[in-house]
């Protein structure tokens, strides 16, 4: 069966760069269509896509973060890692990573990561 | 890019039906049949319950059911139950070219 799980720190300073991984199993990064995109949601606010990465390396971003954003992909140990830049307190939120099989149909979703930004 | 716009909240009792919709533009939900629904409930990761505007995944329920006109997208939930209770989103593919995906507000189904 398809897992996700997101991992990475819970406590970053303001103007820090963000780091998440996510280990995936039951699916390959190298069979066409599929993708791995990374969504997150602020507490008690709705959900914002962030970024896409497909089977093929072709890479998406949030026109509104795309400055701040670099997703990219290890096929060998099933992993993707999403970094941001310049993190501000606006950006705590859940990180969530997401599979998908056809654009923006995220079919199974990690557990999701809290990531705190504060001083 | 804005958000698509849900209601903020519906509600239902027990055995009724509500729909909630979903309004986006023609460069979103008007354009593509990549409308997908996911229900969230507190503390969980959202689960995906419509997919390509009327699709359902094996295992939810066909209570569950999903429609498009134009750039408006909708969810209709037949036969409440209390479990029903959750956040509801919506999603749009949005084009390479722009936003790739965008997501709604989301509305909070309550069950009286």
């Amino acid at each position: 069966q398809i897992t996700l799980k997101e991992s990475g720190p819970t406590l970053v300073k303001p103007t820090q760069t963000l780091t998440l991984t996510c280990t995936f199993s039951g699916f390959s990064l190298s069979t066409s269509g599929v993708g791995v995109g990374w969504i997150r949601q602020p507490p008690g606010k709705a959900l914002e896509w962030l970024a896409l990465i497909y089977w093929n390396d072709d890479k998406r971003y949030s026109p509104s973060l795309k400055s701040r954003l670099t997703i990219t992909k290890d096929t060998s140990k099933n992993q993707v890692v999403l970094t941001m830049t310049n993190m501000d307190p606006v950006d705590t939120a859940t990180y969530y990573c997401a599979h998908t099989g056809a654009y923006s149909t995220f079919d199974y979703w990690g557990q999701g990561t809290l990531v705190t930004v504060s001083s | 890019q804005s958000a698509l716009t849900q209601p903020a909240s519906v509600s239902g009792s027990p055995g009724q039906s509500i729909t909630i919709s979903c309004t986006g533009t023609s460069s979103d939900v008007g354009s593509y049949n990549l409308v997908s629904w996911y229900q969230q409930h507190p503390g969980k990761a959202p689960k995906l319950m419509i997919y390509e505007v009327s699709k359902r995944p094996s295992g939810v329920s066909n209570r569950f059911s999903g429609s498009k006109s134009g750039n408006t997208a909708s969810l209709t939930i037949s036969g409440l139950q209390a479990e029903d209770e959750a956040d509801y989103y919506c999603c749009s593919y949005a084009g390479s070219s722009t936003f790739d995906v965008v997501f709604g507000g989301g509305t909070k189904l309550t069950v009286l």
